[in-house]
């Protein structure tokens, strides 16, 4: 099946700073990427949606500032979380989907990364 | 938009029992519904997938039935084993295509435990 890497797999950072999320369709072209957040023992909550080459697309109460995410080529989309806040750590999934390839409508979802904010 | 409810939150089961999982969505216009396994701190992991134009999809233990006109969707375990505890999530999905393509919505969790 299709692989979809996520990196890192965990990350601990000192409140103010900065960090950035890498999702990457080792083989396939991902023509869309989504970021969802995930608190424990609680369901994934979808962040954004990111198609290649245009601006990401923000669930409703979700932060465009604090999240940014770029989709810069078909294979790679980041999400970087600014000024980062202990209330901010959780786990964040990316998915990746295709239109391209008979299975189209199965999402492939990366490993996850831990981010704790301290 | 769509919504996606799921139950149990919790369900224990004695290893070789069955369990079944329910969920009820939203919008008529959803046509995908994949269920996933997820073990803890892992990403998800796709266990079985149904598709509006069918009923029900059997895979060995696992089957999904689906009836669209009460818009709900239900996952069934046989025979049991103690691997088979963690969360499963049931989701919908519309494939529409455009910019929203393979949009997920999930339930919020059913956390199964096989007992030996």
């Amino acid at each position: 099946g299709a692989v979809v890497s996520q990196h890192p797999s965990w990350v601990i950072c000192k409140s103010g700073t900065s960090v950035k999320i890498e999702c990457r369709s080792l083989d396939f072209q991902a023509t869309t990427m989504f970021w969802y957040r995930q608190f424990p023992k609680q369901s994934l909550m979808l962040m954004a949606t990111s198609n290649e080459g245009s601006k990401a697309t923000y669930e409703q109460g979700v932060e465009k500032d604090k999240f940014l995410i770029n989709h810069a080529s078909l294979t790679l989309s980041t999400l970087t979380v600014t000024s980062a806040h202990p209330e901010d750590s959780s786990f964040y999934i990316c998915s990746a989907t295709t239109s391209r390839t008979g299975r189209y409508t199965e999402a492939f979802f990366g490993q996850g990364t831990r981010l704790t904010v301290v | 938009g769509e919504n996606v409810e799921q139950h149990p939150s919790t369900l224990s089961v004695q290893e070789g029992d069955s369990a079944v999982i329910k969920c009820t969505y939203s919008d008529s216009a959803s046509n995908y519904f994949p269920w996933y396994k997820q073990e803890l701190g892992k990403r998800p992991q796709l266990i079985i997938d149904i598709r509006s134009n069918v009923g029900e999809k059997k895979d060995q233990r696992i089957a999904v039935t689906l009836n669209k006109t009460a818009k709900h969707f239900s996952l069934h375990i046989t025979e049991t084993q103690p691997e088979d505890s963690a969360v499963y999530f049931c989701a919908a999905s519309t494939n529409a295509g455009g910019t929203s393509y393979g949009k997920l919505t999930f339930g919020q969790g059913t956390i199964l435990t096989v007992h030996p």
